[in-house]
């Protein structure tokens, strides 16, 4: 099955700052490739996501960029602010086909601080 | 527009008991999702339901079922609970069978 890899597992940034969170996918039929937050007592949200024939997204600060050949996509922040400070998960999927939903297959989570 | 509705919130339980989760999706979605959440093993898929139908199961054993009323509405159930079973259960729904939406969660505690 499927196995995605995300690092830092923690990143402190100073507020303004920029924050890179890389992750890494082992099915090349994975297609489809989001991002989500999770506040302290929250269910994760969404916050942006790609699918395998885009190379890159923006909105507003942040951006996710997909690399199909090395498997690896990565999620940027621009500006940071503290209400940046959660945990961020990336997460793989195959989608469409008709067979329904296999499921996200998610990273372990980075640790976002931002430091005023 | 209400979001993704789980009750009870928390629960506690001893070991051997069963429990029941509760989950309301976004009016309109049809497709439900459940997750486990735990330190360890951070996100894991539990299974999806669409139509009323389990269109596929993570790798879970048969302690864990779930269940799709006409309405959208799930439910979850764990028998005979184990000490390793306590975590925090998510339930999302789907429109698009993409982009999910994540309620806050039920917290199971085993003791």
């Amino acid at each position: 099955g499927e196995n995605v890899e995300q690092h830092p597992s923690t990143l402190s940034v100073q507020e303004g700052d920029s924050a890179v969170i890389k992750c890494t996918y082992s099915d090349s039929a994975s297609n489809y490739f989001p991002w989500y937050k999770q506040e302290l007592g929250k269910g994760p949200q969404l916050i942006i996501d790609i699918r395998s024939n885009v190379g890159e997204k923006k909105d507003q600060r942040i951006a996710v960029t997909l690399n199909k050949t090395a498997k690896h996509f990565s999620l940027h922040i621009t500006e940071t602010q503290p209400e940046d400070s959660a945990v961020y998960f990336c997460a793989a999927s195959i989608t469409g086909g008709g067979g329904g939903a296999d499921g996200l297959t998610f990273g372990k989570g980075t640790h976002l601080i931002i430091q005023p | 527009k209400a979001g993704v509705t789980q009750t009870p919130r928390y629960l506690i339980k001893t070991r051997g008991q069963q429990v029941t989760l509760s989950c309301s999706p976004i009016s309109g979605h049809r497709s439900v999702s459940w997750y486990q959440q735990t330190p360890g093993q951070g996100l894991q898929f539990l299974f999806e339901y669409f139509s009323e139908t389990q269109r596929n199961k993570g790798n879970f054993p048969g302690r864990f079922s779930g269940r799709q009323f006409s309405n959208s509405r799930s439910e979850m159930n764990v028998s005979t609970l184990e000490l390793g079973d306590s975590a925090l259960y998510l339930c999302a729904s789907s429109l698009d069978l993409e982009k999910l939406f994540f309620g806050s969660g039920t917290q199971l505690s085993v003791l």
